[in-house]
């Protein structure tokens, strides 16, 4: 039962415009919801987060949106750089700590 | 700045022969996470663990994989015979419990041939 999901395994932008990464869940339990961001050979770095009590976050180029009625939240970058590109990962905490990750979605950022 | 430190980076090892990886986390962190990540998949909680304590470990196929944290510091994730399909990338964790951002270390990647 995968709880968490990205349905876009992939996604390429141009350099300067705008990335949105997408994530869809179905526990109406989460409290707080994160993004990771990943490079290879390396562990999963915390972006962003966002409290289930709020509907946006934003911090520099990066925003979260999220709307609890559709079960959906996005992360928008903006503008993006060629450092972005990477593995980006949405997951969601029941309350306990307990991160639920995502697929992932990998970003390139043409130049 | 402060890191998780894994050891082995990388682990090549045969069908039913015994693996074993370290974690080292951040300093006064009390609470550790083992976290394995399939190709293509996100991390997936192993076992938790607050101090020297089990939390959650719901997920860790205990005929095969074992955990501890004796002294609530560093900690070891064993693999007891490994099979083929534990080939993945296993990751480590830390946070200060109080908040929701976790640490992730470099992680290691397991081949079992």
């Amino acid at each position: 039962d995968q709880q968490v999901k990205q349905n876009s395994p992939s996604l390429s932008v141009q350099e300067g415009r705008i990335s949105i990464l997408n994530c869809d869940y179905t526990n109406s339990m989460f409290d707080y919801f994160l993004w990771y961001k990943k490079y290879p050979a390396e562990g999963p770095t915390f972006l962003i987060s966002i409290s289930s009590i709020k509907d946006k976050n934003e911090d520099g180029r990066f925003t979260v949106f999220l709307n609890k009625s559709a079960k959906h939240l996005s992360l928008h970058i903006v503008p993006s750089q060629p450092g972005d590109s990477a593995v980006y990962f949405c997951a969601a905490i029941p309350g306990a700590q307990k991160l639920v990750f995502g697929q992932g979605t990998r970003l390139t950022i043409n130049p | 700045e402060a890191e998780v430190a894994q050891s082995p980076r990388y682990k090549i090892t045969e069908k039913s022969q015994a693996v074993a990886f370290w974690c080292d986390p951040i300093s006064g962190h009390a609470t550790l996470y083992w976290y394995r990540q399939i190709l293509g998949q996100g991390p997936e909680l192993l076992v938790q663990f607050q101090d020297e304590s089990v939390v959650d470990d719901s997920q860790l196929p205990k005929d095969r994989f074992s955990a501890e944290r004796l002294k609530g510091v560093d900690s070891t994730l064993k693999i007891q015979p490994a099979e083929l399909g534990d080939s993945a990338m296993y990751l480590c964790a830390s946070s200060t419990g109080r908040g929701l951002e976790q640490y992730f270390g470099p992680g290691t990647r397991l081949t079992v041939t």
